[in-house]
């Protein structure tokens, strides 16, 4: 979606580094969704935040919704092997009822 | 494992002919999605059903086709299939719709020759 903008496109960190992916809306957002996907494989729900600016953890991942920037973040603490893939955020604005993803970060983590 | 299943999980098949997909949604869903992902589109939003109703309608051609059933599986009809029809297709569900979590299938992949 290019109302959607995901950054970077891929990322390589080595095992035990922070990492940091970032998602940003042309429009207003309502919801913000992440999800991750091991290629070709389904999407895993991972956290969801809502307008008005947001911030939510899960073990090692934390992601925040910037309501003045319409931008979202997802920040890995100590990555490990298990974190490697590709993270979507997905937008809901409000207007309908489905969800318009961004195209992708993959990250690969190195041991 | 999210709850939600789809069949078949792989599907080889010819230009110009027709295939059906099928969702099974969550215990307790109302809400049925419908997703194409292909390397140059990314993942793009087809259609939702919502406890038999059309509810939303995206980027989906004229030639494909859905439907929710009373027992709330769905159905993705896709005909004429050309090449550029070759993606992954998952289906997603949810309790209703509106700011909730979409759970998504592990997806069939179609590749037409």
């Amino acid at each position: 979606s290019q109302e959607l903008e995901q950054s970077p496109q891929s990322l390589i960190v080595q095992e035990g580094k922070n990492l940091t992916i970032n998602c940003t809306s042309s429009k207003t957002l309502y919801g913000l969704y992440w999800y991750k996907q091991k290629y070709g494989e389904g999407l895993i729900f991972l956290m969801m935040l809502q307008k008005g600016g947001e911030e939510k953890s899960h073990e090692k991942i934390t992601a925040k919704l910037d309501e003045k920037k319409q931008q979202s973040s997802l920040h890995i603490t100590a990555s490990q092997p298990s974190h490697a893939g590709i993270y979507l955020c997905g937008a809901f604005y409000g207007d309908d009822y489905k969800l318009s993803f961004g195209a992708g970060t993959t990250v690969t983590v190195r041991a | 494992d999210s709850g939600v299943t789809q069949t078949p999980k792989h599907l080889i098949t010819a230009t110009g002919q027709r295939v059906t997909l099928r969702c099974s949604p969550r215990s307790g869903d109302l809400s049925v999605y419908w997703y194409q992902q292909s390397l140059d589109q990314g993942l793009q939003f087809l259609i939702q059903y919502y406890n038999g109703e059309e509810r939303a309608k995206g980027n989906i051609l004229e030639r494909f086709s859905a439907q929710q059933f009373p027992d709330l599986h769905s159905e993705l009809n896709l005909s004429s299939l050309e090449l550029g029809d070759s993606a992954l297709y998952f289906c997603a569900s949810s309790v209703a719709g509106v700011l909730e979590t979409q759970y998504f299938g592990p997806g069939t992949r179609l590749l037409v020759l």
